[in-house]
């Protein structure tokens, strides 16, 4: 049974940067039919889909967070990370990690979600 | 403001039936498959329909999907108190290349 586990600092200062780690297991990293996302909500709001990367490394990248969003994976170590420059306090939310399946682009794995807030 | 267009909310009594809408456009919902997901208030969203109208392992027949031009629709019948939730439509844009979601519909069983 694949499971995704999100990891990372439940609080990053303005203007520094948010690092998350979600760490896959029970299923390949590398799978040909599959890409791994993120996905974020803020507080009392809905499903924002920030990027994603396939087996291949391509990524996507919402334009409005492009300048500032990297995502990749560490196939030695079972696990893709995000990377959000430059926080601001809009960027507090639940970020989850998901996998979803080519072509089809549902999420059929999720992780529980981990809460990280923009506060000096 | 969301890709896809969900209304805030719906209600409906105890096993009564009620549909969810999703309106998109002709890059997205009009040409991809679309899902569904649910999500309880503080847990992660859950798949519910995927390819537009199949169901994973595990998810009843009360639950089904649709889709027609560029307008998707969730449909949930014998409606039960465990189905309030929050409800998402997604799927891809093809002029963006990027995932997106509708904002969501508020499910409440009266």
């Amino acid at each position: 049974q694949l499971q995704l586990q999100e990891s990372g600092p439940g609080l990053v200062k303005p203007s520094e940067t948010l690092s998350l780690t979600c760490a896959v297991s029970g299923a390949p990293l590398m799978s040909e039919i599959h890409y791994w996302a993120w996905v974020r909500q803020p507080p009392g709001k809905g499903l924002e889909w920030i990027g994603a990367i396939n087996y291949s490394g391509n990524t996507y990248y919402d334009p409005s967070l492009k300048r500032r969003v990297t995502i990749f994976t560490d196939t030695s170590k079972m696990e893709f990370s995000l990377i959000l420059t430059s926080v601001t306090a809009a960027d507090t939310a639940v970020y989850y990690c998901a996998r979803g399946r080519l072509l089809s682009d549902y999420f059929d794995y999720w992780g529980q979600g981990a809460l990280a807030t923009v506060s000096s | 403001q969301s890709v896809l267009t969900q209304p805030p909310s719906v209600s409906a009594a105890p096993g009564q039936r009620v549909t969810i809408s999703c309106s998109g456009s002709s890059s997205n919902i009009g040409s991809k498959y679309v899902s569904w997901y649910q999500q309880v208030p503080g847990t992660a969203p859950k798949l519910l329909i995927y390819d537009t109208s199949e169901r994973p392992s595990g998810i009843p027949d009360r639950f089904s999907g649709s889709k027609s031009g560029t307008s998707a629709t969730l449909v949930i019948t014998g409606l039960q108190t465990g189905d309030e939730a929050d409800y998402y439509c997604g799927t891809w844009d093809n002029s963006l290349s990027i995932g997106v979601f509708g904002g969501g519909t508020k499910l409440t069983v009266l």
